[in-house]
């Protein structure tokens, strides 16, 4: 099994600003990743996808990179609705597909 | 729009069973994989099982295996998830999820609003 590592578990980050989250994979996972934001009480919604595709009406603030084992989430311009726990998964290597433990984003 | 609506939760005693449904709307249901994903309180999703677009092959996560079957009526856009032998753990949130597109190396999109199993005594 493929084991998703997030980190950090938490980041605060003023509006107008920048924040990075990180995602490690246990093995490689070519660019087989993808990125979900889950706002308080909704499902998770899907980001990113190939590791670097923005999925349909996401802004383009939202910025995933990476191949292999080590991917980043890059959000700028951060605004109060980007305050959600973001999650990473792996779709290369399965079942199971595998979701790492998420970074909650607050924004102060 | 893509839409997915799952019924079926409550509470339920530790070893009954449950059946859970998701109905489909907005896209050509017979073409697209979908999946169980699960997520306990506080915790982070946990994929379940997966049925291929048509019902040929499934696939299950060690923690559910032997317990939940996946099915799916491609006749009326449904997908069932059977929970059977019921444990504590197995009290969560649980989603159905699209495939992204037609292949297995997949992500998931989009979800349901998810219902809720609660599983005690």
């Amino acid at each position: 099994e493929v084991v998703m590592t997030q980190s950090p578990a938490t980041l605060s980050v003023s509006p107008g600003e920048r924040a990075t989250l990180s995602c490690r994979a246990s093995q490689t996972v070519s660019n087989n990743l993808a990125w979900y934001q889950q706002r308080r009480g909704q499902a998770p919604r899907l980001l990113i996808y190939a590791a670097s595709t923005r999925a349909t009406d996401i802004p383009a603030r939202f910025i995933g990179t990476g191949s292999g084992t080590d991917f980043t989430l890059t959000i700028s311009s951060l605004q109060s609705e980007d305050s959600a726990v973001y999650y990473c998964q792996q779709y290369n290597d399965w079942p199971p597909y595998t979701f790492g433990q998420g970074t909650k984003l607050e924004i102060k | 729009q893509v839409h997915l609506v799952e019924s079926g939760g409550g509470v339920v005693q530790p070893g009954r069973s449950l059946r859970l449904s998701c109905v489909a709307s907005g896209f050509i249901f017979t073409n697209y994989a979908i999946h169980w994903v699960r997520q306990a309180p506080g915790k982070g999703p946990e994929w379940v099982a997966v049925m291929s677009h048509d019902g040929a092959n499934k696939y299950y996560a060690d923690s559910v295996k032997g317990r939940f079957t996946i099915s799916r009526d491609n006749s009326k856009n449904t997908l069932y998830l059977q929970l059977n032998n019921v444990r504590p753990a197995d009290t969560a949130v649980y989603y159905c999820a699209r495939a992204h597109s037609s292949n297995w190396k997949n992500c998931f999109d989009p979800w349901g609003q998810g219902t809720l199993v609660t599983v005690s005594s």
